[in-house]
């Protein structure tokens, strides 16, 4: 059966920090990946997504970035941080109807 | 683009049956999914609907409508731990490799 990791769980960190965020997949090969981001009390936010290494595609303009260096593996980067960057990270990889499976998420505080 | 309509909260007492409904609007529709979210936790794919009708698994049920672009959640026997988030979200023909969220039903279930 398939597994999604993030890791860490929770992160604090201050405004002007770097960040890096890594979901990984086990399996499934070739998977479709999603970052989504929450607000507290709030809906789904997609941040970006991924149908393959290499190849990302961005929904929201914003001072996030994510990588795909390998099938399995997605990544969500900042160079510096924001306040407004606080929230629940999650990333999701599809079924069959693009139905979305998540990770157990990333909780950042930017302080 | 797609818009989402559910309603921001609904209560209602153990053992009962609620409905959560969802209309929508997009261009081109492919199907309409379910997901349930727990305060602190990760959203968790439900059902998810491509045709008209009812879907049932155990005591969550989920209907479509395409011609009145409406979908609902019916979850019967309600129980305590059915207190969460639930969310509508939708794939259409402008974003085939994605979905659009709703902004969510917090579901009270009282004793």
């Amino acid at each position: 059966s398939q597994t999604i990791h993030q890791w860490p769980a929770t992160l604090v960190q201050p405004v002007g920090s770097p960040l890096s965020l890594e979901c990984t997949v086990e399996g499934t090969s070739n998977p479709n990946l999603y970052w989504y981001r929450q607000a507290a009390g709030r809906g789904l936010q997609l941040l970006f997504y991924s149908v393959g290494i290499g190849q990302i595609s961005s929904e929201v303009p914003q001072n996030l970035s994510a990588s795909r260096p390998q099938d399995r593996q997605f990544i969500l980067s900042s160079k510096k941080l924001l306040l407004s960057d606080s929230g629940f990270y999650l990333c999701a990889w599809t079924g069959e109807f693009y139905e979305q499976y998540f990770g157990p998420g990333t909780r950042l505080t930017v302080t | 683009g797609q818009s989402l309509e559910q309603p921001s909260e609904v209560t209602a007492v153990e053992g009962a049956i609620v409905q959560i409904n969802c209309t929508y609007q997009t261009s081109g529709f492919y199907g309409l999914s379910w997901y349930q979210q727990h305060d602190g936790g990760a959203p968790t794919f439900l059902s998810y609907n491509a045709l008209d009708g009812l879907e049932e698994t155990g005591r969550f049920s989920s209907f479509l409508s395409r011609s009145d672009s409406y979908g609902y959640l019916l979850l019967q026997e309600l129980q305590m731990k059915d207190s969460a988030s639930y969310f509508c979200a939708v794939r259409d023909e402008g974003s085939a490799r994605q979905l659009t969220f709703g902004s969510g039903t917090q579901l009270t279930v009282l004793p």
